[in-house]
């Protein structure tokens, strides 16, 4: 069965400062992995996704995951992070067999100016 | 473009009634999604469909049922609201696998 953690609840960084948000996953096979962001009252944001091949992925708004196998890790980072940049972060693996698609519980990034 | 479009956006529902949350997606997509989503529990999958007339359990699926008897429609079911049922439910879709999912706005489900 595929699962996702993501293990920090809340995360605050000073504005400007660089960003990295955690994600371990579980899953017997190759996995599909997504990142979105949930700003308050919103519906649910595609930043980036990681299918194949380059295991160091962009997205958008400066965002960038890198997967890496041996760790089950999908990690997300940025570089600077803007006062915009406060939403709820959500990771996610989708299932190479069948249609199932997991979310972690969620990071909720604040940031000071 | 509509995308996925969940109706209502709001309800306040009694213990022990019932309703049908909708959910409607005109991108032709095979794959759709219920999901729930509490503070600090992040989404959890209540049931998921492949295609029409598949559908399948997902993580919390206890107290809902879905059909699925066209590609556009998925809608959920809620047969005896109950308090924990309070929630926001997001409905999501996605062409098949490897893909990803776009979401709807979510329904904010009270129950008193």
């Amino acid at each position: 069965a595929q699962s996702v953690t993501q293990p920090d609840i809340h995360i605050t960084v000073s504005e400007g400062a660089s960003l990295e948000l955690r994600c371990n996953y579980s899953y017997g096979a190759t996995p599909y992995l997504f990142w979105y962001v949930q700003s308050p009252g919103q519906g649910l944001q595609l930043l980036l996704k990681y299918f194949s091949g380059d295991t160091l992925v962009q997205g958008i708004k400066g965002f960038e995951a890198e997967f890496k196998r041996s760790q089950s890790s999908f990690n997300l980072r940025k570089p600077s992070v803007h006062w915009s940049d406060a939403a709820e972060y959500f990771c996610a693996v989708g299932a190479s067999q069948g249609g199932k698609l997991i979310f972690g519980q969620g990071t909720e990034l604040s940031v000071k100016p | 473009n509509a995308g996925v479009t969940q109706t209502p956006k709001f309800r306040i529902l009694k213990i022990g009634q019932s309703m049908t949350l909708q959910c409607a997606q005109d991108m032709n997509h095979n794959y759709m999604y219920w999901y729930r989503q509490d503070p600090g529990m992040g989404l959890k999958l209540i049931y998921y469909s492949v295609g029409a007339g598949i559908t399948d359990k997902g993580e919390v699926p206890n107290g809902y049922n879905v059909s699925r008897s066209t590609t556009e429609d998925f809608p959920l079911r809620l047969e005896l609201a109950a308090p924990s049922q309070t929630s926001v439910y997001f409905c999501a879709s996605r062409p098949g696998s490897p893909t990803e999912a776009f979401f709807g706005q979510g329904t904010r489900l009270t129950v008193v």
